[in-house]
């Protein structure tokens, strides 16, 4: 079995400010993990990927994300927050388990403040 | 390249009512999935196929059917529409760990 805690439903920041979301995930294989993104009124696009040839994965956008085993975690971070960055933000996890099927997290809405 | 192709874009049905959301893709993906998504909810599994003639239930399958009868194609039926499948759904095709590739969506409402 496969699940994903994204904590925080919403998140705010300032224009400048860091921004971090966060992503715990459980699986009994070895994951692989993906963070989307979701523009206003748009489909889903990915972010960026893990799949274990490197615990700190860079995306598009100034985007990046870790993968902690020992606290079954990808966080996704970004320096400084663009008000274009506001957006609905997914974590996903599959495995070989899951059938590769991808499980998504409820998602989190990144508000950027000028 | 045309990658995932959903139709259609949106759809009104009345309750009872059914109808056929179409999925194809032309990137000879073996695994093909459909989402519904819900203000709050995330994305959902609904149904996935992981070849050609497989198909298995994800999380939310009541009120759905799927068939796989070749690579490409992957419709979602809709048996007896009702209030509560009023939703954004979304097709997505993928080869094995690889991301997915997500159609544009089909925004559906049930009155």
């Amino acid at each position: 079995a496969q699940s994903v805690t994204q904590l925080g439903s919403h998140v705010s920041v300032s224009e400048g400010a860091l921004v971090l979301l966060r992503c715990n995930y459980s699986s009994s294989v070895p994951p692989y993990l993906f963070w989307y993104v979701q523009y206003p009124n748009q489909g889903l696009q990915l972010l960026l990927k893990y799949t274990s040839a490197a615990t700190l994965v860079k995306g598009i956008n100034g985007f990046e994300a870790e993968f902690k085993k020992s606290e079954t975690s990808f966080h996704l971070t970004k320096p400084s927050a663009h008000m274009s960055d506001a957006a609905e933000y997914f974590c996903a996890v599959s495995s070989s388990g899951g059938s590769y099927i991808p499980t998504f997290g409820r998602g989190t809405s990144l508000i950027v403040h000028p | 390249n045309a990658g995932v192709t959903q139709t259609p874009k949106f759809q009104v049905l009345k309750t009872g009512q059914s109808m056929t959301l179409q999925c194809a893709q032309d990137m000879n993906h073996e695994y093909m999935s459909w989402y519904r998504q819900d203000p709050g909810m995330g994305l959902r599994l609904i149904h996935y196929s992981v070849g050609a003639g497989i198909t298995d239930q994800g999380e939310v399958p009541n009120g759905y059917n799927v068939s796989r009868s070749t690579t490409e194609d992957f419709p979602l039926r809709l048996l007896s529409a009702a209030p509560s499948q009023t939703s954004v759904y979304f097709c997505a095709s993928s080869s094995d760990s690889s991301p997915l590739h997500f159609g544009n969506g089909t925004r559906l409402t049930v009155t």
